[in-house]
Parts: C-alpha cells; structure tokens; sequence
C-alpha cells in the first residue's frame, strides 16, 4: 500500500518570503501522479499544483513550484513570495496511475503566513 | 460550469440513527469519490464510483455504503452511526482520462 507523509505538522512564513513544505511517499509503482492541495478554513480542497511521475521536469504554477525526486521518493512544494491568501493546509497526496481516483493524502502542514 | 455540490452542508445525528450525503458531480464527470476527514485520522478515501459501479473501494465497516445514479450523482450512507463517525465528508469528481479531480465543499456531520 502507498503512504504519504507529510513531517512538518506546521510552518510560517514572512509575507513576501519564500516557504517549503515537505513530502515523502513510498510506492512499489512507476506510474503514478503526485498532488498538493490546499485547504483554506473555508474547508473546499483546492488543486495547487501536480506532477507526473514520468516527467523529468518540475512542474510550475505561478508561485508555486514542486522539487520532484523520483529515486528519493520526495516531493516538495516551494511557494515564492508568500501572500495573506496563501495561509491554509496543504496536503501532499498520492495517485496511483492505475488505481481509478484513488488519493492517498499526507497528514497537511498547516502554514501561517504573517504580515 | 457549476461546481460538485454536496448536500445537506451540516447534519446532526445521533448514534444508532442512519444517515444519507448527496453529491453532484460536475457535468461529464462519471467518476465520484468520497472521502472520511478527520482531525485524528486525516483524509481517507472511503470508495469510488465510475459509470454507476464501485470501482474502489476504501478500508471502511460495511456501514459505509454508496450507489451512483445514471446522471452521475452518488449517495453514500451511513447506517447504525456511531461517535467517530463524526467528520467532514467531502465528494470529489473527475472527467475520465483527465489528471484534477475537483472537490465539493463537503457535509459535516455530527453525531451526538
């Protein structure tokens, strides 16, 4: 069975500061797709970024960037110039490319962002 | 186009007593899962179905159940409730092939 985890049960950042949140996994698979999402206190899962674990290159979304690495089974998410709004939980979570829609979730760092 | 709609947003139940979720998916959207959030145990999956059949299925009691509609919308129920079944139920849906899956803004049931 996969798992997440996510060792960082809190971080805070500096407005305007750059913040990394941590993420292993552990999988037999070599096909799968690595997530974060967000969850502000609103409590609606919002998507941030994804990865495709047969892509070499990290993928970026604004702000936010992951550092993948395959072989060490790692997934980090950095978010660059750290606003009010980015202030939430994050979850890393895991699926399978042949498991359907099947997430496995880490437990979510929650990340304070001060002004 | 309109997002996964879950409801009711809150229930109170209280134990022994049977309870039903709703969620609509996004239109064209077959697949829906469903999943358990707790401060304890995190986000756990509790199953999937795509084109009205289970296709995944989580590690929960069978008092969890669930069914899709031909239009896509499912319903989970659980039957004989009992205090840890107190949680955030959120309902996610995906177009087949594609890599999001988008989520619904969740029931929160309570069970006293």
């Amino acid at each position: 069975a996969q798992t997440v985890t996510q060792s960082q049960p809190e971080m805070s950042v500096q407005e305007a500061e750059t913040v990394t949140l941590s993420c292993t996994y552990d999988t037999s698979e070599s096909d799968y797709y690595l997530f974060w999402y967000k969850q502000p206190p609103s409590r609606q899962m919002i998507l941030v970024i994804r990865q495709e674990a047969y892509k070499q290159q990290n993928a970026t979304e604004n702000r936010f960037s992951v550092n993948f690495q395959k072989a060490a089974k790692s997934f980090s998410l950095k978010i660059s110039d750290s606003q009010l709004g980015d202030a939430a939980m994050y979850f890393c979570a895991y699926r399978s490319a042949t498991s359907g829609s099947r997430l496995t979730f880490g437990e979510g760092t929650q990340l304070t962002v001060n002004p | 186009k309109a997002g996964v709609t879950q409801t009711p947003r809150y229930l109170i139940k209280t134990r022994g007593q049977q309870v039903t979720l709703s969620c609509s998916p996004i239109s064209g959207h077959r697949s829906v899962s469903w999943y358990q959030q707790t401060p304890g145990q995190g986000l756990q999956f509790l199953f999937e179905y795509f084109s009205e059949t289970q296709r995944n299925k989580g590690n929960f009691p069978g008092r969890f159940s669930g069914r899709q509609f031909s239009n896509s919308r499912s319903e989970m129920n659980v039957s004989t409730l009992e205090l840890g079944d107190s949680a955030l139920y959120l309902c996610a849906s995906r177009y087949n092939g594609a890599y999001e899956q988008f989520f619904g803004p969740g029931t929160r049931l309570t069970v006293l």
